[in-house]
């Protein structure tokens, strides 16, 4: 079946460190996304890549920087600059010319 | 700035008792207005897609309507299962790939 998976479902991170999140899509799908999701508020856009080597920001870029080598592939990484990083993470993805957006079942990563 | 706010924030229903979720929203020309079902732990499950005023989309015992200021999401006799958050998005036109979200009613039906 097609669809979004997202790697690993918990995740948990040490001050200072970096940590990446994983996203793989089957669906052939062209534009792919980084949601951050926190409690009381809605999801914020962090990146987004439309082709395979680009990329753009969205409202909370900072602390997080992303690659798009393959078109199945959009991976996070959640930088130590990043100084509240706590949150369910969600990647989506959409064919160009479509409305229709597919989210993956999330990641959920707590700093220790 | 595009906006869309949900409410109410918390809806309890009893089993069998309709009721209709608000969404509104300002935004710089309307590509599309989403729903989307989330469940505790779980990425958003798409629901419908409106994207004019006037325009009604139906799924089970959902339906969604459109106005040029606000959707709502009509559930008529819910049973438990439906029970989760519901979350609203609108998608700006002028080829905006960002879709700014809402922050959910979340619905309980109580058996």
């Amino acid at each position: 079946d097609g669809g979004i998976t997202q790697s690993p479902k918990y995740l948990f991170r040490k001050e200072g460190q970096n940590v990446t999140l994983s996203c793989e899509q089957n669906l052939n799908h062209d534009a792919m996304y980084w949601y951050r999701q926190d409690p009381g508020q809605g999801l914020r856009l962090i990146y987004y890549s439309q082709i395979v080597n680009d990329f753009q920001k969205g409202d909370i870029a900072e602390g997080y920087s992303v690659s798009r080598e393959k078109k199945e592939s959009f991976p996070l990484t959640v930088t130590s600059a990043q100084k509240n990083p706590t949150a369910f993470y969600l990647c989506a993805s959409r064919l160009q010319g479509s409305y229709g957006y597919t989210f993956g079942s999330g990641t959920r990563l707590t700093v220790v | 700035e595009d906006q869309v706010t949900q409410s109410p924030e918390a809806l309890r229903l009893q089993e069998g008792e309709s009721s209709s979720l608000n969404c509104s929203y300002t935004v710089s020309g309307l590509r599309g207005l989403f729903w989307y079902r989330q469940d505790p732990g779980k990425g958003p499950e798409f629901l419908f897609t409106l994207y004019s005023a006037g325009e009604e989309k139906e799924k089970e015992r959902l339906k969604a309507t459109l106005t040029k200021k606000e959707s709502f999401l009509h559930i008529t006799a819910p049973k438990p299962e439906d029970s989760a958050t519901y979350l609203c998005a609108v998608q700006a036109d002028f080829g905006n790939e960002k879709l700014t979200f809402g922050t959910g009613t979340r619905l309980t039906i109580i058996p």
